[in-house]
C-alpha cells in the first residue's frame, strides 16, 4: 500500500542535542511538508518542499532544518536551537505542489518529541 | 493573515444522532477549502476539497456544503456512529504564491453508544 511512513514514533531528545525525524512517502508526490501542533493550536507549517532540492521555510522555521534529497524522502531536524520542541510532528505530502490548491494533503501518523 | 475559525470546539452526540459544525473563513480571495478527519492513533485523512460555491459532496453519511460568498462550509454527519468520533479539522489555502494551507483548530466530535 503507498503511504507516508514517520520514524520514530516517539523521540527523547537531551538539551543542546540534534534529533531528526525521518519522513518516506512512496506515493510519488511531488509535495511534502513539516507540521507542527501544540495543545490548543491549529496545525503550523514548519518547512514545505514543492520538488526535489528545493525546501521554503513555513511560518515557524526557526531552529528546524530540513533536506529533500530524493523525492521520497523529507526528513526534518530538530536542532538545539529550537528552544522549545516538545511537540507531536506530522509529515505529509501532496500530489501537486501547493499552488494547486485544491490537491489533498496526505499525512504520516506522527512523531512526539520530547525533552529529557 | 487568513483566520480559519470552525465551531463547536466540541461535541458529544448519541448513536444515531445527527450532527453539524462549522468552518468559517474570509471570503476575499478563496481558493478551496479542506475538511480532513483525524482519528485517535491515527493519521489525519483528507475527507473532502472543495472549490466551488455552492458546491455539495457526500462520503457516505458525511457530507459537506460550501458558500464561498459568505465564507462558511458545513460538515454534516448523518446518523453518527462511535466510529465517526474524531477531531475534523477544515483549512484553507492562504494568500500568497504558495497558497499553503492555513489550519482551524478543529470539532471534536465523541458519539457515544
Amino acid at each position: 500500500d503507498g503511504g507516508i511512513t514517520q520514524s520514530p514514533k516517539y523521540l527523547f531528545r537531551k538539551e543542546g542535542q540534534n534529533v531528526t525525524l525521518s519522513c518516506e512517502q512512496n506515493l510519488n508526490h511531488d509535495a511534502m511538508y513539516w507540521y507542527r501542533q501544540d495543545p490548543g493550536q491549529g496545525l503550523r507549517l514548519i518547512y514545505y518542499s514543492q520538488i526535489v532540492n528545493d525546501f521554503q521555510k513555513g511560518d515557524i522555521a526557526e531552529g528546524y532544518s530540513v533536506s529533500r534529497e530524493k523525492k521520497e524522502s523529507f526528513p526534518l531536524t530538530v536542532t538545539s536551537a529550537q528552544k522549545n520542541p516538545t511537540a507531536f510532528y506530522l509529515c505529509a505530502s501532496s500530489i501537486k505542489p501547493t499552488i494547486y490548491s485544491n490537491q489533498p494533503q496526505h499525512f504520516g501518523d506522527g512523531t512526539r518529541l520530547s525533552i529529557l | 493573515i487568513l483566520n480559519v475559525e470552525q465551531s463547536p470546539q466540541s461535541l458529544h452526540v448519541q448513536e444515531g444522532d445527527s450532527t453539524n459544525f462549522t468552518c468559517s473563513f474570509p471570503s476575499s480571495n478563496f481558493y478551496a477549502l479542506h475538511w480532513y478527519r483525524w482519528e485517535t492513533a491515527k493519521s489525519p485523512e483528507a475527507l473532502f476539497v472543495m472549490t466551488l460555491n455552492g458546491d455539495e459532496k457526500k462520503k457516505g453519511r458525511i457530507s459537506a456544503t460550501l458558500n464561498t460568498k459568505e465564507g462558511y462550509s458545513y460538515l454534516y454527519i448523518k446518523g453518527s456512529q462511535p466510529e465517526d468520533s474524531a477531531t475534523y479539522l477544515c483549512a484553507c489555502p492562504g494568500a500568497g504564491n504558495n497558497r499553503k494551507l492555513i489550519w482551524g483548530l478543529g470539532t471534536s466530535l465523541a458519539v457515544n453508544p
